[in-house]
């Protein structure tokens, strides 16, 4: 079975500070990476994926993560937040069909 | 509509009721799923459907959950004598053809169990 863990619950920036956050997922075959957000009342919406090839994806709004089998992660970055990235982040895997979810990382950007 | 559309957006009902959650996909999308997220928790995957066949039920919770989608457009998730335990968000989500399609997620149903 998957699962994914992410390694912060609740995070808090200043605007124009760097973010990563942490995931990592346990299923050792071939597997798809993702990372949705999703803002204050507003459903959830896919940031990026990572099929195959590149293992730095670039997504909307500025984010990017990395794929780093030998680690089994795929943390998630952005050099320099805004107050809009206010939301909480999931990163989730799935290998056939059906996703499995991280806990979620709530990120608060103070102006 | 242009995306997943999902009603009622909240649904207050009392312990041992029966209730209804409706999904209705993006129009030519023939995988759809439902996921429940409870308060602090990521999505949890409860059914998938490829077309009119439930493909993957595996994570119903139990046989008081069940759900259909008969001409594999709209999807309707039924729970029967509803628990407290059952409150959470319901999600729904479809995919063009399943597989390791983006899934586009609707805005989901919070149900309140009394």
């Amino acid at each position: 079975a998957q699962s994914v863990s992410q390694h912060n619950h609740h995070v808090i920036l200043s605007e124009a500070a760097s973010l990563e956050l942490g995931c990592n997922y346990s299923y050792g075959g071939t597997v798809n990476l993702f990372w949705y957000v999703q803002y204050p009342g507003q459903h959830l919406q896919l940031l990026l994926k990572y099929f195959s090839g590149d293992p730095l994806v670039k997504g909307i709004k500025g984010f990017e993560a990395e794929f780093i089998k030998s680690k089994f992660s795929f943390n998630l970055r952005k050099p320099s937040v805004q107050w809009s990235d206010t939301a909480e982040y999931f990163c989730a895997s799935n290998h056939d069909y059906k996703l499995s979810f991280g806990a979620g990382t709530t990120v608060t950007v103070r102006a | 509509g242009a995306g997943v559309s999902q009603t009622p957006s909240n649904k207050v009902t009392e312990k041992g009721k029966y209730v209804e959650l409706r999904c209705d996909p993006i129009s030519g999308h023939t995988a759809l799923y439902w996921y429940r997220q409870s308060l602090g928790q990521g999505p949890e995957f409860l059914i998938y459907f490829q077309g009119t066949g439930a493909a993957d039920d595996s994570g119903l919770p139990n046989d008081r959950f069940f759900a259909v989608r008969p001409e594999g457009s709209v999807s309707t998730l039924k729970i029967q004598r509803t628990e407290r335990g059952d409150s959470a968000v319901y999600l729904c989500a479809s995919s063009l053809s399943g597989g390791g399609d983006e899934q586009f997620f609707g805005p989901g149903t919070r149900l309140t169990v009394l």
